[in-house]
Formats: C-alpha cells, sequence, structure tokens
C-alpha cells in the first residue's frame, strides 16, 4: 500500500520568504507524484508532477520539487512567497499512469504581509 | 475545453434522505474519479470508472454509495439513508491517456443534518 506523510498542517510564511512543503512517501514501486493546491472552496489544481526523468520538477507560480529516490521524498519549494500563496497544499503519489491517487493530510500556507 | 464540473455545488440534506450527485468529466476523457475530502483531510479515493466500466472501489464506499457512468460520459454518485458522517466534499476529476494528470471538479459540498 502506498501512503504520503506531509510534516506540518500548518506552515506561517513571509511575503517574500522562502516556502517550503515537506512530503515523504512510501512506495512499493517506483512512485509517480503530485503536488495539488486548493483554494477555499475550490477543487484541486496540479502545481507540478514527478512521472520519470528529470527529478528537479517546475511546475506553476514559480513553485519547484524534487524527487529524493533515497530519501522518499518530494518536498516543495517557493524562493520568494507571493500572498496569493495562500492556501493548502497536498501531496500525492500514485503507482501508475492512470491510477487513483494516494492524497497527504494537506499542510495549510499562510503568507503574513 | 470547459473543464470537469459537478452540479450540486453544495447539498443540505436530512439524515436518512437519498442524495445524488453529478460529474460532467472534460470531453474525450476515459477514466472518472471520485474523491471524498473531510475537513482539514487530504482527499481519500472512492471509486474510478473507465469509460462505462467501474474499474475499482474502496472499502470506503459503503452499501448505501452506488455510482454509475452509464454512457462513459458523465456520472453520478448516489449516497443512499445519509448519515452525519457522510458530511463532506465529494471530488470529481477525470484524465485522458496522456499527460498523465487528473483535472479536478469544484467538488459538490455535502452537509447531512
Amino acid at each position: 500500500a502506498q501512503s504520503v506523510t506531509q510534516l506540518g498542517s500548518h506552515v506561517s510564511v513571509s511575503e517574500g520568504a522562502l516556502v517550503l512543503l515537506r512530503c515523504n512517501y512510501s512506495s512499493s514501486v517506483p512512485p509517480y507524484l503530485f503536488w495539488y493546491v486548493q483554494y477555499p472552496n475550490q477543487g484541486l489544481q496540479l502545481l507540478l508532477k514527478y512521472t520519470t526523468g528529470a527529478t528537479l520538477v517546475k511546475g506553476i507560480n514559480g513553485f519547484e520539487a524534487e524527487f529524493k529516490k533515497s530519501e522518499t521524498s518530494f518536498h516543495l519549494t517557493k524562493p520568494s512567497a507571493h500572498m496569493s500563496d495562500a492556501a493548502e497544499y497536498f501531496c500525492a503519489v500514485t503507482k501508475a499512469a492512470g491510477n487513483k491517487l494516494t492524497f497527504g493530510g494537506g499542510t495549510r500556507v499562510l503568507v503574513k504581509p | 475545453d470547459t473543464g470537469v464540473s459537478q452540479d450540486p455545488r453544495h447539498k443540505i440534506t436530512k439524515r436518512g434522505q437519498n442524495v445524488t450527485f453529478r460529474c460532467d468529466p472534460i470531453s474525450e476523457h476515459n477514466r472518472l474519479y471520485w474523491y471524498r475530502q473531510t475537513l482539514g483531510q487530504g482527499p481519500e479515493f472512492l471509486t474510478y470508472f473507465q469509460n462505462e466500466a467501474q474499474l475499482e472501489k474502496s472499502r470506503l464506499l459503503s452499501d448505501r454509495f452506488s455510482a454509475e457512468r452509464p454512457k462513459g460520459s458523465f456520472s453520478t454518485l448516489e449516497i443512499q439513508r445519509t448519515e452525519q458522517g457522510d458530511s463532506a466534499m465529494y471530488l470529481c476529476a477525470s484524465r485522458t491517456g496522456e499527460p498523465d494528470t487528473q483535472y479536478f471538479g469544484p467538488g459538490t459540498r455535502l452537509t447531512v443534518l
């Protein structure tokens, strides 16, 4: 079975500061990894994904994540936080293309002016 | 490409009533997924379809829940004899073969009184 752990249910950052959201996964097979963002009362929007190839993945809105197999991690970063980044972020894993996603518990990001 | 749509966006019902939700996927997406998200948690997989065939059901999907996708286009999720524990956001997603990305709808928020 697969699982995802997101460390920290809430993260507070100052505008302009680094955003770092942690995600660790467990999977018996090479995983496909995703980060989604959810704004209040909305569905999930894909930020970025890793399937194969380059382990540093760039996504929308200046976010990027690095797949580290040895650490079973897929942490999300953004160099400079913007007020519009305030949202909830979910890391997800699947074992093959098209399969169901297994999500972490989410990290809510608060951006302080 | 108008995105995944869900109807209704909000549903309030009394315990014991039946409710039905509809999901319209992105046109020509052959896979359709249902997830449930309770407050403060990540989405949990319920079931998915490839065209009209229901390929997998979660153990979360008790016998009070039924999902259909009769013509391989829209899907319905019915909950019979609702319970307060069914209160959640029900998310629908669709996917085509490539790229491997699930696109989510805005969700239906169910409140059972």
